[in-house]
């Protein structure tokens, strides 16, 4: 099983500040690797899908960079609804595996 | 647009069961990508953790092939009627760790872009 490691667990910033997560896979997951956002009481959102690719109505302000084991989630300046939590998965292998989530919160 | 609608979630005793059904519908036609041709998986995220994959069935033209995580091996089954748009996941020898609110999720190109609202299951004597 790939075991997908995200840091930091918790990342405290305020509005307009730039956010940067990491995740790092125990092995290649080549580019197949996806992003979500997900807030309190709903179902997570896609934002980042192979890697780099933005998700259907994702705000360019979100982008994705990374192959083989390590990998970035970048929010270039960050919006008040942007607070939640965010969770990278890989697609690669089986069985499907996520991160345990970066909280990303008000400072 | 896609939409995704479980149901079936309740209060169930250890080493019971419990089937929840996901409907889906506003698959287009107009191509390739309708509900018959749809990889559907369940993801379920225990009170205040994160989220684990379930399991997932591939479409009839993928062979139908089913994979689930290890914790739930032996227990669950998932299937799918496709003349239904339905996916449904049998949860049998329930335990206490099951209790999670579960979630159906598709997309193409084996992304999940698509959730449903997600349906609480407690395992609770």
């Amino acid at each position: 099983e790939i075991v997908l490691t995200q840091s930091p667990a918790t990342l405290s910033l305020s509005p307009g500040e730039r956010a940067t997560l990491s995740c790092r896979a125990s092995q290649s997951v080549s580019s197949s690797l996806a992003w979500f956002q997900q807030k309190p009481g709903q179902a997570p959102r896609l934002l980042i899908y192979g890697a780099s690719n933005r998700a259907t109505g994702i705000p360019a302000r979100f982008s994705g960079s990374g192959s083989e084991t390590d990998f970035t989630l970048t929010i270039s300046s960050l919006e008040p609804e942007d607070f939640a939590v965010y969770y990278c998965q890989q697609r690669s292998d089986w069985p499907r595996t996520f991160g345990q989530g970066t909280k990303v919160e008000i400072k | 647009e896609v939409q995704l609608v479980e149901s079936g979630g309740g209060l169930v005793k250890p080493g019971g069961s419990l089937r929840l059904s996901c409907a889906a519908s506003g698959f287009t036609f107009s191509n390739a990508w309708g509900f018959s041709n749809a990889w559907m998986s369940w993801v379920r995220q225990a009170p205040g953790k994160g989220l684990e994959w379930v399991g997932l069935i591939k479409s009839k033209r993928d062979g139908e092939t089913i994979d689930y995580v290890a914790p739930v091996k032996g227990r669950f089954t998932i299937s799918r009627d496709d003349s239904k748009n339905t996916v449904y996941l049998q949860m049998n020898s329930l335990k206490s760790d099951d209790t999670a609110v579960y979630y159906c999720t598709t997309g193409q190109a084996g992304y999940q872009e698509y959730w449903g609202q997600g349906t609480l299951v407690t395992v609770s004597s």
